[in-house]
């Protein structure tokens, strides 16, 4: 079965600072992996994909992604941070045989001042 | 598009009665749909998937009886929480797939349920 880590429960950093937030995998099969964003009281809303192609991966907000196949990583990353980016992050993954989104426990990002 | 509606988005109930939560493909056809379920602080967890015209299949661990799943047409899917306690009381989330867009699944906002 497929599992996802997300090494950190909780990232803060400052406003305009650069962030990553960690994501590890752990099917040796090919698959699908994604980040969700999360707003307090609210559903998930897709940040960005990988299905294919290219290993860097851009999405809304200024986020993006790099898939490593080698390292099993699927990294999320920002520049440069803003307040209205705290929220929760999650990442997923599904194998390439169409099965359920398997997530990560989430990172909890915070924005300070 | 690709939009996916949940109502109500939060009820109240009391102890030992049904709540059923409605899940909406609004503008694509859903073969697939999934229930998932968060504590506060903490991850989805899969629950349920569900295709049009057939029975759920059940996650381990989750009760069938208790959280029955109905995927009646190819945009509707109910969850009925029968009998809840309060530590049925959670945030459900349900989302669907299209036949067309490979792999994706669209999320509903939630349904925040509470029981007393």
């Amino acid at each position: 079965a497929q599992s996802v880590t997300q090494l950190d429960s909780q990232v803060p950093v400052f406003e305009e600072a650069p962030v990553e937030l960690r994501c590890n995998y752990s099917s040796s099969v090919s698959v699908y992996l994604f980040w969700y964003v999360q707003y307090p009281n609210q559903g998930l809303q897709l940040l960005l994909k990988y299905l294919s192609g290219s290993t860097l991966v851009k999405g809304i907000n200024g986020f993006e992604a790099e898939f490593n196949k080698s390292q099993t990583s699927f990294h999320l990353r920002k520049p440069s941070v803003h307040i209205s980016d705290t929220a929760e992050y999650f990442c997923a993954v599904s194998d390439q045989g169409n099965t359920p989104l398997v997530f990560g426990k989430g990172t909890r990002l915070s924005v300070i001042a | 598009g690709a939009v996916v509606s949940q109502h109500p988005s939060w009820v109240i109930c009391k102890s030992g009665t049904s709540v059923k939560i409605e899940c909406r493909s609004l503008d694509f056809q859903a073969t697939t749909m999934f229930w998932y379920r968060q504590f506060p602080k903490q991850s989805l967890m899969l629950m349920a998937t569900s295709n049009e015209g057939s029975k759920a299949t059940y996650e381990q661990g989750v009760e069938k009886d208790k959280f029955l799943i109905n995927h009646a047409s190819l945009t509707l899917s109910t969850l009925t929480v029968t009998s809840a306690h309060p530590e049925d009381s959670s945030f459900y989330i349900c989302s669907a797939r299209s036949g067309l867009v490979y792999n994706e699944q669209f999320f509903g906002p939630g349904t925040r349920l509470t029981v007393l």
